[in-house]
């Protein structure tokens, strides 16, 4: 199975900051790799898929490279409805599997 | 406008069967692929199952294979999850999830998810 390490778990940030989250899958997925937003109490949602593709209707400042084994999100000036919870997930291969999260907390 | 709506979740004693469901509208179901996902209490987010759009193949993760079956109704736009010998760790928020139309295997939509409890 192809292990996704997110850091840092948590990120203490102000309105205005860029923040970025790294992921490393532990082999190789080429591309295949997806960041989704995660608010308490609501579903996930599609920020970025295909390492830096950004999903329709989400704001350009989030951005994510990367390819191969290591990927970063970032997000270029932090807005009060950005704090929340980001997960990557490799979409390469069975079975999928998503990074541990990173908590965005207001500073 | 896709909509993925689950149900069938509530609590249940160890060893004992669910069946949650998710109905999907605004797309056409049998074109795409679809997947569980859960989320244990304040815990991260853990794949489940997929199911290709032609019900032909799916997958499951090891945590369930053998005890959960993912199907589908095509002809009534409904997405299944049969959930047999349940464990206190199957506890979670289930997440029904549409494929992404461009790219391998991420989800585009999702519904708002289904408690499950199992204990005693």
């Amino acid at each position: 199975d192809i292990q996704m390490t997110q850091s840092p778990s948590s990120v203490s940030a102000s309105v205005g900051d860029r923040v970025t989250i790294t992921c490393r899958a532990s082999q190789g997925i080429s591309s295949w790799l997806a960041w989704y937003q995660q608010k308490p109490g609501k579903a996930p949602k599609l920020l970025i898929y295909a390492a830096s593709t950004l999903q329709s209707g989400v704001p350009s400042r989030f951005s994510g490279s990367g390819s191969g084994t290591e990927f970063t999100l970032t997000i270029s000036s932090l807005q009060p409805e950005d704090f929340a919870s980001y997960y990557c997930q490799q979409s390469n291969s069975f079975p999928l599997t998503f990074g541990e999260g990173t908590k965005v907390e207001i500073k | 406008e896709v909509q993925l709506l689950e149900s069938g979740g509530g609590l249940v004693q160890p060893g004992e069967s669910l069946t949650l469901s998710c109905a999907a509208s605004g797309f056409t179901l049998r074109n795409f692929a679809m997947s569980w996902v859960r989320q244990a209490p304040g815990k991260g987010l853990e794949w489940v199952s997929f199911i290709y759009g032609n019900s032909l193949a799916t997958s499951y993760a090891d945590s369930v294979k053998g005890r959960f079956t993912i199907s589908r109704d095509n002809s009534k736009n409904t997405l299944s999850l049969q959930m047999n010998s349940l464990r206190a760790e199957d506890t979670a928020i289930y997440y029904c999830a549409k494929k992404h139309t461009n790219a391998y295997y991420s989800f585009d939509y999702w519904g708002q998810g289904t408690l499950v409890t199992v204990s005693s």
